[in-house]
């Protein structure tokens, strides 16, 4: 299993402003990922971190709006930039250690006004 | 568009009895599945898998069946308790890749 911790754990923020959320995992690992939980909908794949490069954006995310850094294979940072409401979300750090199971962090919930 | 489906958003069971949370998918790529529990203001935590090349796999209370001529996946509970109350994530993957798609959750409630 790994071990991964999220900061922060919650905020409210004003509109129009950006927060950084960090992610730290108690070991190496190859792949990091940032997940968002809106209300009432599934766990949507943000990007993938990847150490040494750009990180991988999906469908739908952009850096610009989320950029993320991963400086090392224990650490990874997501910025949501210029805030809006429809941002309040629970934004999820989670890392592999196998193509079978990905582990979670515990969430950063963030509240936007 | 949704490759994994979780159509019961809640789910309420006596305890003791057997849950049955269930999920479709509908992308025949797909070769691994799992199952995640999650309670309020944690991360989900994982629970159960199963490879395509099954169609059970048990661990002790959980066992997770799966029809992939129907490409339907189910979580079985027996005997639910109490502490089982969360909200259940599937998802799924294909191995070539390393991207999990995830259903929408079903809330369940064991009731004492």
């Amino acid at each position: 299993s790994a071990v991964i911790s999220q900061k922060p754990s919650r905020d409210i923020c004003q509109r129009g402003t950006s927060l950084t959320i960090q992610c730290q995992v108690d070991s190496q690992v190859t792949m990091m990922f940032w997940y968002r939980q809106q209300p009432g909908q599934s766990l949507t794949l943000i990007a993938t971190a990847n150490q040494g490069s750009e990180a991988t954006y999906e469908s739908g995310f952009v850096i610009d709006k989320f950029p993320i850094s991963r400086p090392n294979l224990t650490f990874s940072t997501l910025t949501v930039s210029n805030m809006s409401p429809e941002d309040s979300s629970i934004y999820l750090c989670s890392v592999t250690r196998s193509a079978e199971t990905q582990y979670f962090g515990p969430g950063t919930r963030l509240l936007v006004l | 568009d949704q490759q994994v489906k979780q159509n019961s958003p809640s789910l309420s069971v006596q305890e003791g009895r057997i849950s049955i949370l269930n999920c479709d998918y509908t992308n025949s790529m797909f070769d691994y599945f799992l199952w995640y529990k999650k309670y309020p203001a944690e991360g989900p935590t994982f629970l159960i898998s199963i490879s395509s090349i099954k169609d059970k796999n048990e661990d002790g209370r959980f066992t997770v069946f799966l029809n992939k001529s129907a490409k339907h996946l189910s979580l079985h509970i027996v005997p639910s308790q109490p502490g089982d109350s969360a909200v259940y994530f599937c998802a799924a993957s294909a191995r070539t890749g390393n991207q999990f798609y995830f259903g929408t959750g079903t809330s369940l409630t064991v009731i004492p």
